[in-house]
């Protein structure tokens, strides 16, 4: 079955630790998206990209980085410089198209310790 | 950019009643317009969707209503049942060229009680 794989679920970090998180699809869509979830606050977006090596900042990209070297894949690096880091990070990926809702992942839970 | 309201931010029900959320937004060029359920340690999960040519979308137990001039679309869940029970979120997004990134409200939290 096609789908959304994010890894790992549960995700602990050190203070001035860089963590990644893993996001893979097989759903053969152009684009993808990372956003992040905190209580009371909705879904934020922090990157997106349309293409293969190509991705744009999102509303709160601050301290974070992507690649997106193919397809299939859109790992997130939250670095150092996020002072806040622990949230529940979904990515999503859809045909690009603007014609069709998300397919999300089922979230990593990223805590700083 | 866009920016969307939803309330309420908690609604509880009893089984058998009708649960309604409503959002507004702020871009009028905004022209697609899902829904989102989200049961908890999961992803969210596309239930409906409705475009700005159309006015209302059923799907059994589930509508959408869309009012373009006010800028505001509402769910409307009938005959609820406990598993109706999860975070529901609305989202907007101009399609086109803005390749469909969307923007999400706060979520409601509903809770159907048995």
């Amino acid at each position: 079955d096609g789908g959304i794989t994010q890894s790992p679920k549960y995700l602990f970090r050190k203070e001035g630790q860089n963590v990644t998180l893993s996001c893979e699809q097989n759903l053969n869509h152009d684009a993808m998206y990372w956003y992040r979830q905190d209580p009371g606050q909705g879904l934020r977006l922090i990157y997106y990209s349309q293409i293969v090596n190509d991705f744009q900042k999102g509303d709160i990209a601050e301290g974070y980085s992507v690649s997106r070297e193919k397809k299939e894949s859109f790992p997130l690096t939250v670095t150092s410089a996020q002072k806040n880091p622990t949230a529940f990070y979904l990515c999503a990926s859809d045909t690009g198209t603007g014609r069709g809702g998300y397919t999300f992942g089922s979230g990593t839970r990223l805590t700083v310790v | 950019g866009e920016n969307v309201e939803q309330h309420p931010s908690t609604l509880s029900v009893q089984e058998g009643d009708s649960a309604v959320i409503k959002c507004t937004y702020s871009d009028s060029a905004s022209n697609y317009f899902p829904w989102y359920k989200q049961e908890l340690g999961k992803g969210p999960q596309l239930i409906i969707d409705i475009r700005s040519n159309v006015g209302e979308k059923k799907d059994q137990r589930i509508a959408v209503t869309l009012n373009k001039t006010a800028k505001h679309f509402s769910l409307h869940i009938t005959e609820t049942q406990p598993e109706d029970s999860a975070v529901y979120f609305c989202a907007a997004s101009m399609g086109g060229t803005s390749y469909g990134k969307l923007t999400f409200g706060q979520g409601t939290i509903l809770t159907v009680h048995p």
